[in-house]
């Protein structure tokens, strides 16, 4: 069964940092592209970034350019999204999903950022 | 970016009803179109991947069409499991965007 289970999320002042992870399971880790989506309150969906199977390439929405990184260990089976310079919309549950078209999603972390 | 327009934002329907979801991008996208289901609380789940094929798992219920820069969720035979917030997502270019979704609502 394909599971993937994200952890990290919390409360940070503006400006702080986080770092999400994502543990995968069920399937080939290393043979799938990887990718954060997120959701803020009321909603709908945002793509934030993903990752190729190697780590090679990555890609980002404008808004987080230069702020977030998408990582990965294969070894682990896991998916990682640091997040610095953290700003009020920034705030949404964040979603760790399998390829491109998002086949399957976890159940997400909730990240708050405020004062 | 490409846009992608979903329409309605909403819709009311009977249980047995059969409902269809528009998903129109701003460009052409081929087939690189998703559609997922989300219920309150829960998280997205993948329905239909490259416009048309069923996710594993997933009732033939739901069908996919279109291709270029219109596509079509079909919903056959509302059961009161179905009623949530559809969304479609193009996978073409990056970034990657979503529609604004489409919430179908019970009558």
């Amino acid at each position: 069964e394909v599971q993937l289970v994200e952890s990290g999320g919390g409360l940070v002042q503006p400006g702080g940092s986080l770092r999400l992870s994502c543990a995968a399971s069920g399937f080939t880790f290393s043979s799938h592209w990887m990718s954060w989506v997120r959701q803020a309150p009321g909603k709908g969906l945002e793509w934030v970034a993903n990752i190729n199977q190697d780590g090679s390439e990555k890609y980002y929405v404008d808004s987080v350019k230069g702020r977030f990184t998408i990582s990965r260990d294969n070894a682990k089976n896991s998916l990682y999204l640091q997040m610095k310079s953290l700003r009020v919309e920034d705030t949404a549950e964040y979603y760790c999903t399998i390829d491109v078209s998002g086949s399957y999603w976890g159940q997400g972390t909730p990240v708050t950022v405020s004062s | 970016d490409i846009q992608m327009t979903q329409s309605p934002s909403s819709l009311s329907a009977s249980v047995g009803d059969t409902v269809t979801i528009t998903c129109r991008a701003s460009q052409g996208i081929g087939s690189n179109l998703a559609w997922f289901q989300q219920k309150p609380g829960r998280a997205p789940k993948s329905l239909i991947y490259a416009a048309s094929s069923l996710q594993s798992g997933v009732p033939s219920k739901f069908s996919g069409s279109g291709s270029g820069t219109d596509f079509t969720l079909t919903i056959s035979s509302l059961q009161p499991e179905d009623f949530a917030t559809y969304y479609c997502q193009q996978y073409n270019g990056y970034p990657l965007t979503f529609g604004g979704g489409t919430k179908v609502e019970i009558k």
